[in-house]
């Protein structure tokens, strides 16, 4: 079965700079996908970045890129000029594309903070 | 596009009581999975439901049931409630295809007393 380990209960940065939150996954297969989800206060789970083990290039959107490390089954999420709006919770999630088992395994959260 | 909705917003049970929660799917998806959030966990996947039948089940007890409907729409229900049943219950709706991403609703909150 696969895991997903976050690292970091809590992590905290100043408005405006830079963020690494971490995430470690165990699995047997070789094509998989793996997601960033932030969780602010209203509680809705909202999609932040998302990456197909089978694509070597690290995925980007505005603000928010991955360091994907297959082997070493790492997949981290750089916030870039974080802003007070950022403030979540964070869960990495696995999925496998098996037909029939494509949940999604999630992390146990990382609770992110934006310093003023 | 209409996005995932649920209903209702929060609930208050008695243990022993059963309960239905309802979700309605993202416009054009077929595939609804729903997922228990105890505080400060991470979602578990509970099960999954694509064309009107169960797709795939997570480890929990046969007293969690689920219902697809034609227009996609789905309805968890919890018999025989435990105090351990109280927990965020989120539903998420995608296209049955391997690559397609989880868009989730805002959830339930649901307290067993």
């Amino acid at each position: 079965a696969q895991t997903v380990t976050q690292s970091q209960p809590e992590m905290s940065v100043q408005e405006a700079e830079t963020v690494t939150l971490s995430c470690t996954y165990d699995t047997s297969e070789s094509d998989y996908y793996l997601f960033w989800y932030k969780q602010p206060p209203s509680r809705q789970m909202i999609l932040v970045i998302r990456q197909e083990a089978y694509k070597q290039q690290n995925a980007t959107e505005n603000r928010f890129s991955v360091n994907f490390q297959k082997a070493a089954k790492s997949f981290s999420l750089k916030i870039s000029d974080s802003q007070l709006g950022d403030a979540a919770m964070y869960f990495c999630a696995y999925r496998s594309p098996i037909q029939g088992a494509q949940k999604l395994v999630f992390g146990q959260g990382t609770r992110l903070t934006i310093n003023p | 596009e209409t996005g995932v909705t649920q209903s209702p917003t929060h609930l208050i049970k008695t243990r022993g009581q059963q309960v239905t929660l309802r979700c309605s799917s993202q416009s054009g998806h077929n595939t609804v999975s729903w997922y228990q959030q105890a505080l400060g966990q991470g979602p578990q996947f509970i099960f999954q439901y694509y064309r009107e039948e169960e797709n795939g089940r997570g480890n929990f007890p046969p007293r969690f049931s689920g219902l697809q409907f034609p227009n996609y729409s789905s309805e968890l229900n919890v018999n025989a409630l435990e105090l351990d049943d109280s927990a965020l219950y989120l539903c998420a709706s995608s296209l049955q295809m391997s690559q397609e991403t989880q868009y989730f609703g805002p959830g339930t909150r649901l307290l067993v007393l």
